[in-house]
């Protein structure tokens, strides 16, 4: 059984470019969450997401960062216009339901240069 | 609290010892609770979880020890083996959802053969 899939592994953007990270769930699982981990540091919350409707959207900065999760097709996180401070390791989550344990995928690390 | 990112605290056992890695919680609200680890390029991996009406819940090889007390949160790994060489995190719903969770700053665990 595939668990979360995540592309891509590293992504590198010069400044003032776009970022588009790409989440596909555990099978059968309909809830997909994304956390941000700076070096060294726990994941924090950004965003919890179902098919094509955000949940909570409490711990995503105000500006730039936007998250979908389509019917079809993986969810997305996108940055716009990145600087130097959103090099981090991104990780999608997933779950069958709001409750159960969170699955992590294995994250995407950007590096803005 | 907020982690200041710096050095993690680390834990170093001989292969077949038991290890003990402990957590202080910070929301006396929270009432579940989360063991990851987390090895090296890779995503957080669930190990076991806890909710705050037992103290005590038992996995293969682990053990989590809750104490609402002090608001302590330990991971008892029994006959450690080099595999289990990672960085462990707790993690708490202290936002009061599932999955919305407030990581701990984590513990190198390193296992000498």
């Amino acid at each position: 059984n595939a668990g979360v899939m995540q592309n891509p592994r590293h992504l590198v953007r010069r400044r003032g470019q776009e970022a588009r990270l790409r989440c596909s769930p555990v099978k059968g699982h309909s809830h997909v969450y994304w956390y941000r981990q700076l070096p060294e540091e726990g994941l924090k919350f950004m965003v919890y997401l179902q098919k094509e409707n955000i949940i909570d959207e409490s711990g995503m900065p105000k500006e730039r960062f936007s998250a979908e999760f389509p019917k079809e097709g993986p969810s997305i996180l996108r940055i716009q216009q990145v600087v130097r401070g959103d090099s981090a390791a991104y990780f999608c989550a997933s779950s069958p339901d709001g409750n159960s344990p969170l699955h992590f995928g294995n994250g995407t690390r950007l590096t803005v240069t | 609290g907020e982690s200041v990112g710096l050095h993690l605290p680390t834990l170093s056992v001989q292969e077949g010892d038991n290890s003990i890695i402990n957590c202080a919680y910070s929301n006396s609200a929270s009432d579940y609770f989360i063991w990851y680890k987390q090895e090296s390029g890779k995503g957080p991996q669930f190990i076991i979880d806890i909710r705050s009406n037992m103290d005590k819940r038992q996995g293969q090889r682990v053990t989590v020890l809750l104490n609402k007390t002090v608001k302590h949160l330990s991971l008892q790994i029994a006959a450690t083996q080099p595999g289990d060489s990672a960085v462990y995190f707790c993690a708490e719903n202290s936002g009061g959802s599932n999955y919305k969770l407030t990581f701990g700053k984590g513990t190198l665990l390193t296992v000498n053969p």
